[in-house]
């Protein structure tokens, strides 16, 4: 039973170029987030999908940040003209259904992205 | 808005000592508070959480968590650490009824020493 699975866990790109993370959630999770840790930072929630629908982008930078769950495959969070500032590690978690306080989201390894 | 903050970025304790790991919460309607541990290269898995009810909360591995609303703090502790403990430990508040927005804390890395 494969948990959330997050890809690749290591990129490394150079300033102005794009950054694709991909987020396989657990299998039967409808519900994806994404969260960003910054370096001596706690985790920041950047996102809620989900399938087709962005429910809540309220942590998503406003510009050159996107993210989509489509109906098929996984969830991708791109980065386009990635800066240093934008080097940290990426989560994803996922759930069976809204999480509520009584369920759990479950998380991934992360994915590190370092822009040099 | 919400926010939680951990004192001491890092703690140490012998094998078999007591664990205590400090959280408090900022919040102007009741939270739910969780924490989480990370091991190395690893997600993070959750350890406990509180949301309703009663305020000593027992979660996996041997650690429990108590609420106190009048100290608005969340202390992870556990009897006697095991070199296993070792990992970074996070505190998360949501408001709102849902866990999928947390706040987390900044973290604590827990070293266990012989």
């Amino acid at each position: 039973n494969a948990g959330v699975m997050q890809n690749p866990r290591h990129l490394v790109r150079r300033r102005g170029q794009e950054a694709r993370l991909r987020c396989s959630p657990m299998k039967g999770h409808s519900h994806v987030y994404w969260y960003r840790q910054l370096p001596e930072e706690g985790l920041k929630f950047m996102v809620y999908l989900q399938k087709e629908n962005i429910i809540d982008e309220s942590g998503m930078p406003k510009e050159r940040f996107s993210a989509e769950f489509p109906k098929e495959g996984p969830s991708i969070l791109r980065i386009q003209q990635v800066v240093r500032g934008d080097s940290a590690a990426y989560f994803c978690a996922s759930s069976s259904y809204e999480a509520f306080a009584g369920n759990t989201i479950y998380f991934g390894e992360g994915s590190w992205l370092t822009v040099v | 808005a919400q926010s939680v903050t951990q004192l001491g970025s890092h703690v140490s304790v012998s094998e078999g000592a007591l664990v205590l790991l400090r959280c408090n919460y900022s919040s102007s309607v009741p939270p739910y508070l969780f924490w989480y541990v990370q091991y190395p290269n690893q997600g993070l898995q959750l350890l406990l959480k509180y949301t309703t009810g009663a305020t000593l909360v027992k979660g996996i591995n041997g650690f429990e968590a108590e609420f106190k609303k009048s100290e608005t703090s969340f202390h992870l502790t556990k009897p006697s650490a095991h070199m296993s403990d070792a990992a970074e430990y996070f505190c998360a508040v949501s408001v709102g009824g849902t866990a999928s927005k947390l706040t987390f804390g900044t973290g604590t890395r827990l070293q266990v020493t012989l």
